[in-house]
């Protein structure tokens, strides 16, 4: 399968832990991007890699968030001192050119659920 | 901001019968646009996208029309199978900008 890749798929933990998500794009893929999707919505745009430089971040995107690319290709999201309104779907995106508009292909996102 | 609305959040259509789901968009600076189809506990799949320079586009059973006078757009699937059942979204984005903009969703059931 050569499609955008997420791990893990699911994610339980406590109030107050960290977490890290991964993941892996399309191949050869330069854009990626992560995206946050709460129960009944569309996803909501949270940060923006070209490579491994991260371009642009949305207001959503707390203190408490950091993500990477450091090598370009697969990217972390890490989640600090998690809260209960972090319970979402976390997803993951690519896609390849210089512009955004060419269709971006998500991954199966990961589910953080706060306990 | 920009804001993607939709206007029936969910759609029921008998098998064989083609399904219209419709998209406000409230941005006139939009761009390029795409319908993705999501079923549960799965990612949004890639259905087709359209430029801002074209008004209409086709797929396989599906075709997506733009209006940009009114700012809206549909996505019309001939046909409808089972397999339509999911949730779909229209996304908006301005080029100068990595944003895409998502609605709420419709949420499409097809009945056997």
């Amino acid at each position: 399968d050569t499609g955008v890749s997420q791990d893990p798929r699911h994610k339980i933990t406590k109030r107050g832990q960290n977490v890290t998500f991964r993941c892996d794009p399309i191949s050869e893929h330069n854009r990626l991007y992560w995206y946050r999707q709460t129960l009944g919505q569309g996803p909501e745009f949270l940060t923006y890699f070209q490579n491994e430089a991260q371009l642009e971040k949305s207001r959503l995107l707390s203190d408490r968030f950091s993500a990477e690319r450091p090598k370009g290709s697969f990217s972390t999201l890490e989640i600090q001192r998690t809260e209960q309104g972090d319970s979402a779907m976390y997803l993951c995106a690519s896609s390849s050119g210089t512009g955004a508009d060419q269709p971006q292909h998500f991954g199966d996102g990961t589910r953080l659920s706060i306990l | 901001g920009e804001s993607v609305g939709l206007h029936l959040p969910t759609l029921s259509v008998q098998e064989g019968d083609n399904s219209i789901i419709n998209c406000a968009y409230s941005n006139s600076a939009s761009d390029y646009f795409i319908w993705y189809k999501q079923e549960s506990g799965k990612g949004p799949q890639f259905i087709i996208d359209i430029r801002s320079n074209m008004d209409k586009r086709q797929g396989q059973r599906v075709t997506v029309l733009l209006n940009k006078t009114v700012k809206h757009l549909s996505l019309q699937i001939a046909a409808t199978q089972p397999g339509d059942s999911a949730v779909y979204f229209c996304a908006e984005n301005k080029n100068t900008g990595n944003q895409f903009y998502f609605g709420t969703g419709t949420s499409l059931t097809v009945i056997p």
